[in-house]
């Protein structure tokens, strides 16, 4: 049981650039989540999604994007990397009482 | 809009004290997360609190959740090294999690 996947775990970007972070979970979670998490601060919320086909702005989605096609899958879109977006990003899934974290993508654009 | 207010942020303890963490949040909700986060790591799940009154404990560490209050807290006793790490507690508001600042607990031998 794989839980939640997150790749890549490292990258960096040029500013301007454009990627996109994976996130699968095999729970059949229909809530999932991006965060961002720099450091020493606790998790702002990016998106979030409570089912396929349908997804909400967090606190801070300037600058990004997320599309949700399957229960599984929940990619983050970054358009046009800034330095600002510089952060650890976690994705989590839940359902009912349970709430999982992937491992992180560390992504630093310089 | 939820907020949530954790205290103290920093935490430095000897190792055999008590001390406890506390939780704040502005708006009713119906379910409360505790996690640990060791430096570099994701998050480990500790505790979910679904109702007042809610107590869970395991090992050295006891989280409650009083409802009317919107307090949980989270007590640490006879703390020993291994617990050093940034815990988290996180609160289900609508469809989002909303999480505190987190709390950096240092235990020193």
């Amino acid at each position: 049981n794989a839980g939640v996947t997150q790749t890549p775990k490292f990258r960096i970007l040029k500013i301007g650039q454009s990627m996109t972070l994976q996130c699968t979970q095999d729970m059949n979670h229909n809530y999932m989540y991006w965060y961002r998490q720099d450091p020493g601060m606790g998790l702002k919320l990016i998106y979030y999604s409570v089912g396929a086909g349908i997804t909400d702005k967090g606190e801070v989605p300037n600058g990004y994007n997320v599309s949700r096609s399957t229960t599984e899958d929940f990619p983050l879109r970054l358009e046009l990397a800034a330095p600002s977006q510089t952060s650890v990003y976690f994705c989590a899934s839940s359902w009912n009482t349970e709430a999982f974290f992937g491992q992180g993508t560390r992504l630093t654009v310089v | 809009e939820l907020k949530v207010e954790q205290n103290p942020l920093f935490l430095s303890m000897q190792e055999g004290k008590n001390y406890t963490i506390y939780c704040n949040y502005s708006t009713t909700s119906d379910r409360l997360y505790w996690y640990r986060q060791d430096p570099g790591k994701s998050l480990e799940s500790l505790f979910v609190l679904l109702s007042n009154g809610a107590v869970k404990q395991e090992g050295r560490l006891m989280a409650s959740l009083d409802t009317k209050a919107r307090l949980s807290t989270l007590h640490i006793t006879a703390a020993v090294h291994d617990l050093s790490a940034t815990y988290f507690c996180a609160v289900v508001y609508g469809n989002k999690l909303v999480f505190g600042a987190g709390t950096i607990l240092r235990v020193k031998s």
